[in-house]
């Protein structure tokens, strides 16, 4: 089964700073990537996903991602942090026979301090 | 607006109390899903639909049953809810299926607490 592994509980980054959320998956063949936020009393919104071609990945609200099939991360990063980037992050895999499910990670949350 | 809507929001009920989550989407989806989110445990499948009248077991269904006689609507059912099921329930739906690049739409959320 396809699973991704989210190491850190919390990231803590100031204002302006660049921020990096961490993402590893396991899975067998081609990965289907995806990260999610989710923001306090909010579902989950969709940020970017990787299925192929190019290893950086650019989604919504600034944010990338870096898809590295050596190390099997696909990091989530911002060059400049905001302190509304503040929320809860999902990396997700997609796995199921038809491909009809998303395995989530444990989640990070993400704390950006003024 | 595109959504998918779950209601309700928030419920409280009692340990043996049948009830009902809905979910319906107006994009007209072929694939709905639920999940529930524990903390530490991330999201975690419980059901999904491809079609009308098909359904199947996610990695968690214990516990739940779900139907889908309408494309639009997708409810979750607890016949007979228990504590472990205390939980933040999501909705989803996506136009195919979900992981194949065309992502999923997620409705609030649903804060059960069975006490």
């Amino acid at each position: 089964a396809q699973s991704v592994a989210q190491p850190e509980d919390q990231v803590n980054v100031a204002e302006g700073n660049p921020l990096t959320v961490k993402c590893t998956y396991s899975v067998s063949g081609n990965p289907y990537l995806f990260w999610y936020v989710q923001y306090p009393n909010r579902g989950l919104q969709f940020l970017l996903k990787y299925i192929t071609g190019d290893n950086l990945v650019k989604g919504s609200y600034g944010f990338e991602a870096e898809f590295n099939k050596s190390q099997t991360s696909f990091h989530l990063k911002k060059p400049s942090a905001l302190v509304s980037d503040s929320a809860l992050y999902f990396c997700a895999v997609r796995d199921g026979e038809y491909g009809n499910k998303l395995v989530f990670g444990a989640g990070t949350i993400l704390r950006v301090k003024s | 607006e595109a959504q998918v809507t779950q209601n309700p929001r928030y419920l409280i009920t009692v340990t043996g109390k049948k009830l009902t989550v809905t979910c319906s989407q107006n994009m007209n989806h072929e694939y709905m899903s639920w999940y529930r989110q524990d903390p530490g445990l991330g999201l975690r499948q419980i059901y999904y639909s491809m079609n009308v009248e098909v359904t199947d077991k996610g990695d968690v269904p214990e516990g739940y049953k779900v139907s889908r006689k309408e494309k639009r609507n997708f409810p979750l059912i607890l016949e007979s809810p228990s504590p472990n099921q205390t939980s933040l329930y999501f909705c989803a739906s996506s136009l195919g299926p979900g992981a194949l690049g065309y992502g999923y739409t997620f409705g609030s959320g649903t804060r059960l607490t069975v006490v």
